[in-house]
C-alpha cells in the first residue's frame, strides 16, 4: 500500500495571504505526481501533472515544485482569494501500476 | 466539449437497501475508473475499466459492489445492501486511454446511508 500524505490538512488564511502545502509519496518507482483542485459540488479540476524532478508548474497565482529523489511537492498560492476557498488533493502514479493513489487534501478557506 | 456525467448527484437510503449510480464518461474515451471518498480521506479506486475489460478491481469489495461497462461507454455501480461505512462521495473518472496522465472527473454522487 503506497503512503501518499498531506498537510496541513486544513488552513484558514485572510484574501491576499499567501499560502503553500506539501504532499510527500514515495520516492522510489515514481512515475508522475498530480495536483488537483476540488470545489464543493464541482468536479475535481486538474491542476498539474508533475513528472522531472526539479519541475516547477505555473498557473496564473498558484505553482507548484517537484522533489522525486526526496518524495515531496509543494503547491504554493500567492495573493489568496476566496474563490481558492477548495481542497486541494496531490495524487501519485508509480511505475509499477498505472493507477492513482490520492492523499487526503488539504482543504483551504479563504476569508474576504 | 462535455464533461464527464454522473447521476444522481445526492441519495440518501437506509442500510441494507441497494443502490445504483451511474457514469457517462467523455465521449472517446477508453478508460473509466470509479473512486470511494469517503469524508477526510482522498478518493480510493474501486475498478478501473479499459473499454468494456476490468483493468483493476482489488480493491472494490466484491461482496457487495458491483461495476459494468457492458458496451464500453457508460457505466453503472452498485451497491447491495448498503453499510453505514458506504456513506461517501463516488467519483467517476475517464481518460483518453490507459496510457494518458490526464484524468478527468464527474462531480460525484454523494450517498448518505441512514
Amino acid at each position: 500500500i503506497l503512503n501518499v500524505e498531506q498537510s496541513p490538512q486544513s488552513l484558514h488564511v485572510q484574501e491576499g495571504d499567501s499560502t503553500n502545502f506539501t504532499c510527500s509519496f514515495p520516492s522510489s518507482n515514481f512515475y508522475a505526481l498530480h495536483w488537483y483542485r476540488w470545489e464543493t459540488a464541482k468536479s475535481p479540476e486538474a491542476l498539474f501533472v508533475m513528472t522531472l524532478n526539479g519541475d516547477e508548474k505555473k498557473k496564473g497565482r498558484i505553482s507548484a515544485t517537484l522533489n522525486t529523489k526526496e518524495g515531496y511537492s509543494y503547491l504554493y498560492i500567492k495573493g489568496s482569494q476566496p474563490e481558492d476557498s477548495a481542497t486541494y488533493l496531490c495524487a501519485f502514479r508509480s511505475r509499477a501500476g498505472n493507477m492513482l493513489t490520492f492523499g487526503g487534501g488539504t482543504r483551504l478557506m479563504v476569508k474576504p | 466539449e462535455a464533461g464527464v456525467a454522473q447521476s444522481p448527484r445526492y441519495k440518501i437510503i437506509e442500510k441494507r437497501q441497494s443502490v445504483a449510480f451511474w457514469c457517462n464518461p467523455i465521449s472517446g474515451h477508453a478508460t473509466l475508473y470509479w473512486y470511494q471518498q469517503i469524508l477526510g480521506q482522498g478518493p480510493k479506486l474501486l475498478i478501473q475499466f479499459q473499454n468494456n475489460g476490468v483493468v483493476d478491481d482489488s480493491q472494490l469489495p466484491k461482496d457487495r459492489f458491483s461495476a459494468e461497462r457492458l458496451k464500453g461507454v457508460d457505466s453503472t455501480l452498485k451497491i447491495q445492501p448498503a453499510k453505514l461505512e458506504d456513506s461517501a462521495v463516488y467519483l467517476c473518472a475517464s481518460s483518453l486511454d490507459i496510457r494518458y496522465y490526464e484524468q478527468y472527473f464527474g462531480p460525484g454522487t454523494r450517498l448518505t446511508v441512514t
